[in-house]
């Protein structure tokens, strides 16, 4: 099986602007969770996603926001650009339920770079 | 809130056994599970131990105690190819695919 891919793997933005970031999760997983990570806060949970619907959500700025389509394929955004968005942007998908066992298997992560 | 305690740096030789410890503290624990990531890599999952004890996965093991709020990976026979972060990460008593993370632990293995 394919794991899971996200596009793009690199993006540098400007202050102010907006972004989408795309991931495909295993095929079969329905369950989609989003993570940010720099080097000085670890891996931060942003939201989680199953069957199109919001489950869970971190402590960030309704800046970030994310979806997922009905093939699972998940969707995050963040608008108002700040510096401090400057992160690698991890997606993991996990199998059906998503319950509280289930291995997450993450994604490359997509590296945003904001100036 | 959730928090997870682990040292941020291990040193260790190349044949060596290593033990990293994570301590967490959090309301509806359900199970702790250890990731391990590259340098500019993805987290790729190690183990995961819903009940107290020892699970042992080739030359990885990882031990949790509930009581102890306390668990530790440990890595026997150290290969360079081990030096990587490696984070432990607690999953709550809910019905989603959240985890809590620690900052992660930093092995460098030395020839």
């Amino acid at each position: 099986k394919a794991g899971v891919t996200q596009t793009p793997r690199y993006l540098i933005k400007t202050r102010g602007q907006q972004v989408t970031l795309s991931c495909s999760p295993i095929s079969g997983h329905r369950s989609v969770s989003w993570y940010q990570q720099t080097p000085g806060q670890g891996l931060q949970f942003l939201f989680e996603y199953f069957s199109e619907t919001q489950r869970n959500k971190g402590n960030f700025p309704g800046r970030f926001s994310g979806r997922q389509f009905s093939n699972s394929r998940s969707e995050m955004n963040v608008s108002t650009l700040e510096l401090g968005d400057s992160a690698l942007y991890l997606c993991a998908s996990s199998v059906l339920a998503g319950g509280p066992a289930d291995t997450q298997y993450f994604g490359p992560g997509t590296r945003l770079t904001v100036l | 809130g959730q928090s997870l305690e682990q040292p941020s740096e291990v040193t260790a030789v190349e044949g060596a056994i290593v033990q990293i410890n994570c301590t967490y503290q959090t309301s509806g624990f359900y199970g702790l599970s250890w990731y391990q990531q590259h340098d500019g890599g993805a987290p790729t999952f190690l183990s995961y131990n819903g009940l107290d004890g020892l699970e042992e996965t080739g030359r990885f093991s990882s031990f949790l105690s509930r009581s102890d709020s306390y668990g530790y990976l440990l890595l026997q026979e150290l290969q360079m190819k081990d030096s990587a972060s490696y984070f432990c990460a607690v999953s709550l008593n809910t019905n989603a695919g959240k985890s809590t993370f620690g900052d992660g632990t930093t092995l460098t293995v030395k020839p």
